[in-house]
Formats: structure tokens, sequence, C-alpha cells
């Protein structure tokens, strides 16, 4: 069965700090991989996704995430943090075919110091 | 350029009180979601429907139905609302011509009094 681990529920940085926010992933076959933010009252928007493709994917606003398979990693990076980045990220895991059933984390909220 | 709408955004029910959800997506996507958002429990799958036709049980159905009204729209029903139904309520809809990518709105803000 799929699932999906995000160490730490919660993240603090300061601004201009890299920011990691780790996930790992259990699949019995190759998994689709995506990050999502959520701001608050919001919806949750697509950061970026592995498809299988090349192992760094570049997404929106600055973000990253390298899929390492040896590692069941996939974890997101950004190297200056924003406050704007200020958000609740989620981790998901989706077969990459069938009946596309998707597996979240349970988030981490990052919080930005000035 | 709406992608999945989703009504209403705010509810207040009380206890017994059974209300539906309604969900449409305008991206020609096949399947669709209901999922509850609860603090430090992330995204729990409460139905989907893989195509138009079917739905099958989530994590968390219980309390719950579900129609797949056409391919555009999707709704959750409470029957008889509890305050364990308390929640943030999300639909979604994915497609292959999205690459597979679940795409979510803007969520429906529910308290059961």
């Amino acid at each position: 069965a799929q699932s999906v681990t995000q160490l730490g529920s919660h993240v603090s940085v300061s601004e201009g700090a890299l920011v990691l926010l780790r996930c790992n992933y259990s699949s019995s076959v190759p998994p689709y991989l995506f990050w999502y933010v959520q701001y608050p009252n919001q919806g949750l928007q697509l950061l970026l996704k592995y498809t299988s493709a090349a192992t760094l994917v570049k997404g929106i606003n600055g973000f990253e995430a390298e899929f390492k398979k040896s590692e069941t990693s996939f974890h997101l990076t950004k190297p200056s943090a924003h406050m704007s980045d200020a958000a609740e990220y989620f981790c998901a895991v989706s077969e990459a075919s069938g009946t596309y059933k998707y597996i979240f984390g349970t988030g981490t909220r990052l919080k930005v110091l000035a | 350029n709406a992608g999945v709408t989703q009504t209403p955004k705010f509810q207040v029910l009380k206890t017994g009180q059974s209300m539906t959800l309604q969900c449409a997506q305008d991206m020609n996507h096949n399947s669709m979601y209901w999922y509850r958002q609860d603090p430090g429990m992330g995204l729990r799958l409460i139905y989907y429907s893989a195509s138009e036709g079917t739905t099958d049980k989530g994590e968390v159905p219980n309390g719950y139905n579900v129609s797949r009204l056409n391919k555009r729209e999707f709704s959750l029903r409470l029957e008889s609302a509890a305050p364990s139904q308390t929640s943030v309520y999300f639909c979604a809809s994915s497609g292959s011509l999205s690459g597979n990518t679940i795409y979510f709105g803007e969520g429906s803000w529910l308290t059961v009094v």
C-alpha cells in the first residue's frame, strides 16, 4: 500500500535561509509524486510533480524537489525563504497508472521569521 | 478558467440536519474526489469516482454519501450531520489530459453544532 510521511509538522526558517521540507514515500510501483501548497483559507495548489522524467524537478516560486529512489524520498527545497512562502505544504503520492488514487502526507506548516 | 468549483463555501448545521455539498469541474476530467481536512491529520479521502458512473469508498466514508451526477458534477451528502463532521471539505478532480495532476476546489467550511 502507498503511504507518505512528512517529517516535522512545523518548520521555522529565517527569511533568506534555506527551506527544506522532508517527504518519504512507500509505493509498490513507480510513483507519481507531488508537492502542494496551501495558503490560509484556500485550496491546495500544485507546486511541482515528479513523473519519472528528470529526478530534479523545478516548480513554481523557486521551489524544487529531488526524487531519490534509493532513499524513497522527495524532499522540497528553496534556496532562500521569503515571507510569502509561509503556508502549509503537502506531499502526495499516486500510482503512475490505474485508479489515480492519491495519498497525502499530514502536512508541514512553514513559518518564515523576519 | 474556473477549474473545480464547490459550494457552499461556509455552512453551519445543527446536529441531525442534512446537507449536500456540490462540486463541478470544467476540465473534462474522468476522476473526482471528496476529501476532508482536519488539523494535524492532513487530507483524508472520503469517496472518489474513478469515472462517470462509478463511486468508491475512501478512507473515511462513514456518515457520507456521494453521487456522480455526470462527468462534471460530484456531490457529497451528509444525511444526519454530527459534530465529528465539522471540517473543511475539498472537492478535487484529475485526468490523463492534465498529466494525472489532481486539482482542488477552494474548500467548504462546515460546522456542525
